[in-house]
């Protein structure tokens, strides 16, 4: 059952932000929304997760609105090697990863 | 050193023969996982083992059957392949509950034919 709904494709050129956004308004109290992506076939990487504060590493900034009910993953200058699948997946401890369809994220030059 | 490493990377077979993939994992991981994900690209959760127990078994056949010797490795032992089979198997492994992410293996390409 899908928790997450995300736009299939975005494009963006390169060093720009992408900014991917994400809803999940049936979100519960005590889930994570994280985010994954996958490029070109390997395995799915870690990007960031957050529970209600915006978090940032160095890879990515998550901005998640005050009533969680959606959030956007920040890449603040895109390259070509982040041309990938993004995922958003909420989910609570102890349970698996579920992956939905995500965006296709391309970047141009 | 490769944090999931799963073998092998490609493996092209007949059906109805009987075939093994290996996965281990150097992050003192708890928790280790199989996936599948098909030619539409969906990624789904087959297994999850969390110190040797099996704690998920999605609707797999029982052609499927994981063994975990240790909690550092997780295998897939598939019998009498079939054509729908073919896909992308990744590992996975992750701190108990999964917190803070998964780290996945590169995958082992299945061809059945």
């Amino acid at each position: 059952d899908a928790k997450t709904t995300q736009p299939p494709s975005m494009d963006c050129a390169e060093g720009r932000a992408a900014n991917l956004p994400c809803n999940h308004s049936t979100i519960s109290g005590n889930e994570y929304v994280y985010w994954y992506r996958q490029i070109h076939s390997q395995g799915p990487q870690y990007i960031i997760h957050g529970l209600k504060n915006n978090e940032t590493n160095e890879m990515a900034s998550l901005i998640i609105t005050e009533d969680r009910k959606s959030s956007t993953l920040i890449l603040p200058h895109a390259t070509l090697r982040d041309t990938a699948v993004y995922y958003c997946i909420v989910r609570d401890s102890g349970y698996a990863l579920n992956f939905g369809k995500g965006t296709s994220l391309l970047v141009t030059p | 050193d490769t944090a999931v490493s799963q073998t092998p990377k490609y493996l092209v077979t007949q059906m109805g023969n009987d075939k093994s993939i290996k996965c281990e994992q150097n992050l003192g991981h708890d928790t280790m996982y199989w996936y599948k994900q098909d030619s539409k690209k969906f990624l789904k959760i087959m297994f999850s083992y969390n110190n040797k127990e099996l704690i998920i078994n999605e609707t797999v056949p029982n052609r499927f059957s994981p063994k975990s010797p240790d909690k550092a490795h997780l295998n897939l032992h598939i019998n009498s392949l079939e054509l729908g089979d073919s896909a992308v198997y990744f590992c996975a492994s992750s701190p108990r509950g999964g917190v803070g992410g998964y780290t996945f293996g590169s995958g082992t390409r299945l061809t059945v034919v």
